[in-house]
C-alpha cells in the first residue's frame, strides 16, 4: 500500500535561506511522485513530478526534487527562499489501479518565510 | 482557458439534505478525481475516474457517489450529508497517462 510522510508540519526559513521540506513515501511498484503547492484560498498546483528518468527533477519558481530510491525519499529544495514562496507544500505518490491512477498525498508542510 | 470548474464554491447545508457539487473540466482530460481536504490530514481522494462510465474508489468514498457520463463533468453526490462530511472539496483532472493534475478552485462545505 502507499504511503506518503512529510516530515514538520510547519517549516520557518529566512529570506534568501535554503529551503528544504521532506517526503518520504511507500509504494509496491515504481511510483510517481509529485510535489504540489497550495497558495491561500486556491486549489493545488504543481510544482514538479518524477515519472521515469533522471533522479533529480526541477520544478518552477526555482524548486527542484531528488527521487533517492535507496531511502525512499523526495525531498523538495530551493536554494534561496522568497517571501512568495510562502504557502503549503503536499507530497503524493501515484499508481496506476483500476479505475485510474489512486493518488495519496501527504499531510501537507507549511512553509512560512521571515524577511 | 483551459482550467477545472466546481460549482459552487461555498455552501452550507444542513445534515440530510441532498446536494451535488459539479465539477468540469475543458481540457479533453479522460482522468478526474475528487478530493477532501481536512486540516492536518492532507488531501484524502474520494473517487476517481478513468473515463466515461469509469469509476473506482479513493480512500474514503464512504457517504459519497460520482457519476461520469460525459468526459467533461464528474459531479460528486452527497445523498445524505454528516457534519464529518464538512470540508474543503477539490475536483481535478489529468491528461492521459494520470500523471499531473489540474485542479479546481475548491468547494467548502459546511454541513450543520
Amino acid at each position: 500500500a502507499q504511503s506518503v510522510t512529510q516530515l514538520g508540519s510547519h517549516v520557518s526559513v529566512s529570506e534568501g535561506a535554503l529551503v528544504l521540506l521532506r517526503c518520504n513515501y511507500s509504494s509496491s511498484v515504481p511510483p510517481y511522485l509529485f510535489w504540489y503547492v497550495q497558495y491561500p484560498n486556491q486549489g493545488l498546483q504543481l510544482l514538479l513530478k518524477y515519472t521515469t528518468g533522471a533522479t533529480l527533477v526541477k520544478g518552477i519558481n526555482g524548486f527542484e526534487a531528488e527521487f533517492k530510491k535507496s531511502e525512499t525519499s523526495f525531498h523538495l529544495t530551493k536554494p534561496s527562499a522568497h517571501m512568495s514562496d510562502a504557502a503549503e507544500y503536499f507530497c503524493a505518490v501515484s499508481e496506476s489501479g483500476t479505475g485510474g491512477f489512486k493518488t495519496i498525498f501527504g499531510a501537507g508542510t507549511r512553509l512560512f518565510v521571515k524577511a | 482557458e483551459a482550467q477545472v470548474t466546481q460549482n459552487p464554491r461555498y455552501l452550507i447545508t444542513v445534515t440530510g439534505k441532498k446536494l451535488t457539487v459539479t465539477c468540469s473540466q475543458n481540457m479533453n482530460h479522460e482522468y478526474m478525481s475528487w478530493y477532501r481536504q481536512d486540516p492536518g490530514l492532507g488531501l484524502r481522494q474520494i473517487y476517481y475516474s478513468m473515463n466515461v462510465e469509469v469509476t473506482d474508489k479513493g480512500d474514503v468514498p464512504e457517504g459519497y457517489k460520482v457519476s461520469r457520463k460525459e468526459k467533461r463533468n464528474f459531479p460528486l453526490i452527497l445523498e445524505s450529508p454528516s457534519p464529518n462530511q464538512t470540508s474543503l472539496y477539490f475536483c481535478a483532472s489529468s491528461p492521459p497517462g494520470g500523471n499531473e493534475q489540474f485542479f479546481g478552485p475548491g468547494t467548502r462545505l459546511t454541513v450543520l
